[in-house]
């Protein structure tokens, strides 16, 4: 059983550029997380999406910052415009039904986005 | 809101010591209290988890006793080894809600 797929693991950006960082969740699971880790400090909760649903953005910036999970394939979280303040870590996470309340997520190894 | 405090890290220990990272917790209603570890260069993989109060969840010979009463979840090693080091994070959800509330993470170097 697979795990949690992120990709690239790797990316690098220009000021201005666009980046799309992908996700596809483990078999059988429907919930996806994403989490920023800036250096030196702990994962930040951004967005929580269902399928073709957003079901909590409270920790997504209200500019650049958008994300989905279609209903075919994987979620993808875009950053546009990005600036050097996006370098970081993104972590995708995944889990099979959150009213079983078992907290375990399972994440992917993570996007490197490094912005120049 | 809720919150995770962490005992400030670097942790640098020899093999076989004892470990103890502490972790306190603020937040609404009864959380379920986690342990993720983060290796280099991986994702965090759930260490070990206890949900209600005085539950202990233990993994890998880590044990973390879920106080309400001192609203805390320690963790702790009796004898680490070297291929303990990581980066380690206490985090908590909230019932019917797996969005976790995760601290700044403790990194733990142990040398031979």
């Amino acid at each position: 059983n697979a795990g949690v797929m992120q990709n690239p693991r790797h990316l690098v950006r220009r000021r201005g550029q666009e980046a799309r960082l992908r996700c596809s969740p483990m078999k059988g699971h429907s919930h996806v997380y994403w989490y920023r880790q800036l250096p030196e400090e702990g994962l930040k909760f951004m967005v929580y999406l269902q399928k073709e649903n957003i079901i909590d953005e409270s920790g997504m910036p209200k500019e650049r910052f958008s994300a989905e999970f279609p209903k075919e394939g994987p979620s993808i979280l875009r950053i546009q415009q990005v600036v050097r303040g996006d370098s970081a870590a993104y972590f995708c996470a995944s889990s099979k039904d959150p009213a079983m309340n078992t907290g375990e997520l399972f994440f992917g190894e993570g996007s490197r986005l490094t912005v120049l | 809101g809720n919150s995770v405090t962490q005992m400030e890290g670097p942790v640098t220990l020899s093999e076989e010591a004892f470990l103890t990272i502490n972790c306190t917790y603020t937040a609404t209603g009864y959380p379920s209290l986690f342990w993720y570890v983060q290796y280099p260069g991986e994702g965090l993989q759930l260490l070990l988890k206890a949900t209600k109060a005085d539950d202990k969840g233990s993994n890998k010979g880590f044990e973390a006793t879920y106080r309400k009463e001192t609203t805390s979840f320690h963790l702790e090693k009796g004898s680490v080894q070297v291929s303990d080091s990581a980066v380690y994070f206490c985090a908590l959800s909230n019932f019917g809600n797996e969005k976790l509330t995760f601290g700044t993470g403790t990194r733990l170097t142990i040398i031979p």
